[in-house]
């Protein structure tokens, strides 16, 4: 079964900083990944699918990049609003996979 | 418009069986495919399975012997059953929506907490 290791677990960034974030598969799932973002008593939210793709309506702060097995996701000028858990996942075939997660907090 | 909406009981018993539906409106079962997914108290998500359009299922390994998901596309109902539940499985379960042809989760329920107690 495939692995999704996500990196840092946490991190504590200012507000207009820049954060990166980082997802590694255990095997090649080339551009087979999205990003979500999940607040406090929410649903997740997508951010970006095939890597590097943003969803409709997401800021162009968040970015991803990658492929094979090992993906990024950045957000320029950090927002208070960013606050949140993100995840990524192996996403078109089974097991859709998600990675433990990247906590971040604004300082 | 897309929704999704889980219901289902918040308290099961330990070695019970648990039975989510989740409804759908502003798209086909026939044409979509729906997910579930989980997420224990202050932990990650978790891919629970899955029913295709065409009405094939796709379980997380970890879970096929205790998991059923079936549907019924007249009433726009998905159904999650899992049997012999333990504590581990207290979690909110989520439904969502698999974009076709594309393999992402574009739409999600609000999710439903099931407690596993006795």
């Amino acid at each position: 079964n495939i692995v999704m290791t996500q990196s840092p677990k946490s991190m504590s960034i200012s507000v207009g900083d820049r954060v990166t974030m980082n997802c590694k598969a255990s095997q090649n799932v080339y551009n087979n990944i999205a990003w979500y973002q999940q607040k406090p008593g929410q649903s997740p939210k997508l951010l970006i699918y095939y890597a590097s793709n943003r969803y409709n309506g997401v800021p162009d702060r968040f970015t991803g990049s990658g492929y094979g097995t090992d993906f990024t996701l950045t957000i320029n000028s950090v927002q208070a609003e960013d606050a949140a858990f993100y995840y990524c996942q192996r996403i078109y075939n089974s097991p859709f996979t998600f990675g433990s997660g990247t906590k971040l907090e604004i300082k | 418009q897309v929704q999704l909406k889980e219901s289902g009981p918040g308290l099961v018993q330990p070695s019970q069986t648990l039975s989510l539906t989740c409804t759908v409106s502003g798209f086909s079962l026939t044409s979509n495919s729906v997910h579930w997914v989980r997420q224990p108290p202050g932990k990650g998500l978790e891919w629970v399975g899955a029913i295709w359009s065409g009405g094939s299922t796709d379980y997380n390994s970890a879970l096929k012997s205790r998991l059923s998901i079936s549907r019924d596309t007249s009433k726009s109902q998905v159904f999650l059953k899992m049997n012999s539940l333990q504590t581990e499985d207290t979690a909110i379960y989520f439904c969502t929506r698999c974009r076709p042809l594309q393999g992402f989760f574009d739409y999600w329920g609000q999710g439903v907490m099931v407690t596993v107690s006795s």
